[in-house]
């Protein structure tokens, strides 16, 4: 079947304009997660989803971010008046989830790379 | 708060050889930890998961340890190929959470 699918695959903004990724996980899949990946960096974990709600939105580096998931399906992350240093590739995965806590493996789409100029 | 490290960064060996990664984590409180690879601009893929309560895990010519009391796990990799040379990966989750490493960057030379 089909596997996480994001959009766009590249994004060059101009510093100070909002902008939205989306997040298209495979079908079933409960769980969905957004990362960031800077340029010679880790993967930083953002927001994960369980269903439409968000637990902990915690790891959302500023108030300039924001996620949502509507219908159990598609995410979208917005980010709001981009600064230079939101330039990163933005991964999301999706997996099963376990009612009662942990998780099954993650499956992670192909990434937008945002550039802000 | 939960902190992963993978030694070694970099690791480049000739073709065929047996190899280990090593990944450590901090705080032995984990739902599960997975090994990814990560090839140059492209996303990630999975390779294992291994649950809090198994010890290893296997697939073709990778085999994944855990040991939660000590927060280690190994990747071990034999008869090495090219198509091996990518990042490697180890995520830690707690349950809600996934810590990742900063990786290991495998070159396998021809």
């Amino acid at each position: 079947g089909a596997g996480v699918s994001q959009s766009p695959s590249n994004k060059v903004t101009e510093k100070g304009k909002d902008v939205e990724l989306r997040c298209d996980p495979i079908s079933g899949h409960t769980a969905l997660y957004w990362y960031r990946q800077s340029l010679g960096q880790g993967l930083e974990f953002l927001i994960y989803f369980q269903g439409n709600s968000a637990p902990d939105k915690s790891g959302l580096p500023s108030d300039r971010f924001s996620a949502e998931r509507t219908g159990g399906s598609v995410s979208t992350l917005t980010i709001q008046r981009t600064q230079q240093e939101d330039s990163a590739v933005y991964l999301c995965a999706s997996s099963l989830a376990s009612v009662a806590g942990g998780f099954y493996e993650q499956y992670f789409g192909p990434g937008t790379r945002l550039t802000v100029t | 708060k939960q902190e992963v490290t993978q030694i070694p960064a970099a690791l480049s060996v000739p073709e065929g050889e047996n190899l280990v990664l090593n990944c450590s984590f901090t705080d032995s409180a984990i739902y599960n930890l997975q090994w990814f690879r990560q090839d140059p601009g492209k996303g990630l893929t999975s390779l294992l998961l291994i649950q809090s309560s198994q010890r290893e895990q296997t697939s073709g010519r990778l085999n994944a340890s855990l040991d939660k009391s000590s927060g280690r796990s190994t990747l071990y990799i034999a008869a090495s190929q090219p198509g091996d040379s990518a990042t490697y990966l180890c995520a830690v989750g707690d349950g809600q959470n996934f810590v990742f490493g900063p990786g290991t960057r495998l070159s396998v030379l021809p």
